[in-house]
């Protein structure tokens, strides 16, 4: 299984909404991220989690909350985002963080 | 300052014949490359990777090239098919990026039949 795995893969949320993005691999990799991108852009890294402990935040505004609830999960809570927020939001999960990492489909979030 | 640079932004090439994507990078520090290929709406797929130690890494139709005195690697795809159209990045790490992967900007690769 080389699959890392993401819903929901659309999501559409007002600006006082509360959601969740979810991410799960079986890879046994221990290194999990977020990361958004936005349309011909490269994918922006927001937070790292290494052995489900928050190792990088890349300043990212506290309407984002990740969470790491064991060692195949990862979460990104969502509150009161804006509409610039909209963007593709991606997970991917590494053995080590060096090395290959391999991405989700992502989510398509549009915030309205 | 970009780290990592695609300054092609697309790439048109004929089908069956090679297609070379070009990156360069600024910091000699990095001790891994990677690229990555992106279809719309969908996440990265890794494709292949070069570790600085070695110059040339081969997997099937793709290989990729490292200069390191150029600070520049390539990714040569042989032969090109149609469904290699699609938004390939270039991506580098090392100690001073804490390992995390800095990318190009990308390169849009169109096959044409």
């Amino acid at each position: 299984d080389t699959e890392v795995t993401q819903t929901p893969k659309h999501l559409v949320m007002g600006m006082t909404n509360k959601k969740s993005l979810k991410c799960e691999q079986h890879m046994g990799h221990r290194a999990m991220y977020w990361y958004k991108q936005k349309a011909k852009k490269p994918p922006e890294l927001m937070f790292v989690y290494s052995y489900e402990k928050l190792s990088i935040n890349e300043s990212v505004p506290s309407r984002f909350s990740p969470e790491c609830p064991n060692s195949s999960l990862l979460n990104l809570h969502l509150h009161a985002l804006q509409p610039e927020d909209s963007a593709l939001y991606l997970c991917a999960s590494s053995a080590l963080t060096a090395g290959e990492a391999f991405f989700g489909q992502g989510t398509r979030l549009t915030v309205v | 300052d970009q780290q990592v640079k695609q300054n092609s932004p697309s790439l048109s090439v004929q089908e069956g014949r090679i297609s070379i994507l070009n990156c360069d990078y600024t910091n000699s520090m990095f001790d891994y490359f990677l690229w990555y290929k992106k279809y719309p709406a969908e996440g990265p797929t890794f494709l292949i990777s070069i570790s600085s130690i070695k110059d040339k890494n081969e997997d099937g139709r793709f290989t990729v090239f490292l200069n390191k005195s150029a600070k520049h690697l390539s990714l040569h795809i042989v032969p090109s098919q149609p469904g290699d159209s699609a938004v390939y990045f270039c991506a580098a790490s090392g100690l001073d990026s804490n390992y995390q992967l800095i990318w190009g900007a990308g390169t849009k690769l169109i096959i044409k039949p």
